[in-house]
């Protein structure tokens, strides 16, 4: 099985502050088609996870441009350029090319 | 627009099946691999069992391997997870999920004496 491991695991950020967290893989997550599928994704309280970033980099339709993604191989970066109020919640790697598809999750709260 | 509607959520006791659906709609259906995930209150994500897109393939996590089955008819557009031999362990919000983008809003299963 991989292992998908995000750092921190809690993190609370002044309104407007910028917030990073981390993502490692025990393995190689780059295809034979060339891509890697690291996505990210957020669950806001109450709701179902939601698509942010797919492919390592590529914001899902509707998300803001203060989401960043980056990375490769076995080591990603999601990055908020300035926290707001309604990016509250737990954020998680996922990965489509092996199996289980993601780890325990990042929990974001306003400082 | 992509919608995916679980069904089938219930309180039941230990020992018991159950059968959750999922009506997928707005996309090719047979074109995606699906998965089912779960949620226990106040808990993390954790992944249960994914079928490929014509179900010949399946995987499971190991703490349903044996008792949950899943399966997909694609004639009408609607994925499926079959839970025997429930146990309290088991108790979560069960999401269908198109691998890799969108959730559905998730259907409540309650195992309880």
């Amino acid at each position: 099985d991989i292992v998908m491991t995000q750092t921190p695991l809690s993190l609370s950020v002044t309104l407007g502050q910028p917030a990073s967290i981390s993502c490692k893989s025990s393995r190689s997550l780059l295809r034979s088609d060339g891509k890697t599928y690291l996505h990210w994704s957020l669950q806001k309280p109450g709701q179902p996870p939601q698509l942010l970033i797919y492919e390592v980099s590529n914001r899902f339709s509707g998300v803001p441009d203060r989401f960043t993604g980056s990375g490769s191989g076995t080591d990603f970066t999601l990055k908020i350029s300035r926290v707001e109020a309604e990016d509250v919640g737990v954020y998680y790697c996922m990965q489509s090319t092996h199996l289980p598809p993601f780890g325990q999750g990042t929990r974001l709260e306003i400082k | 627009e992509v919608q995916l509607v679980e069904s089938g959520g219930a309180l039941v006791q230990p020992g018991e099946s159950l059968r959750l659906s999922c009506a997928a709609s707005g996309f090719t259906f047979s074109r995606y691999w699906m998965d089912w995930v779960r949620q226990a209150p106040g808990k993390g994500l954790v992944w249960v069992s994914r079928i490929s897109g014509d179900g010949s393939a399946t995987s499971y996590a190991d703490s349903v391997k044996g008792r949950f089955t899943i399966s997909r008819d694609n004639s009408k557009n609607t994925l499926y997870l079959q839970m025997n031999s429930l146990r309290a362990e088991d108790t979560a919000m069960y999401y269908c999920v198109r691998v890799e983008d969108y959730w559905g809003q998730g259907t409540l299963v309650t195992v309880s004496s």
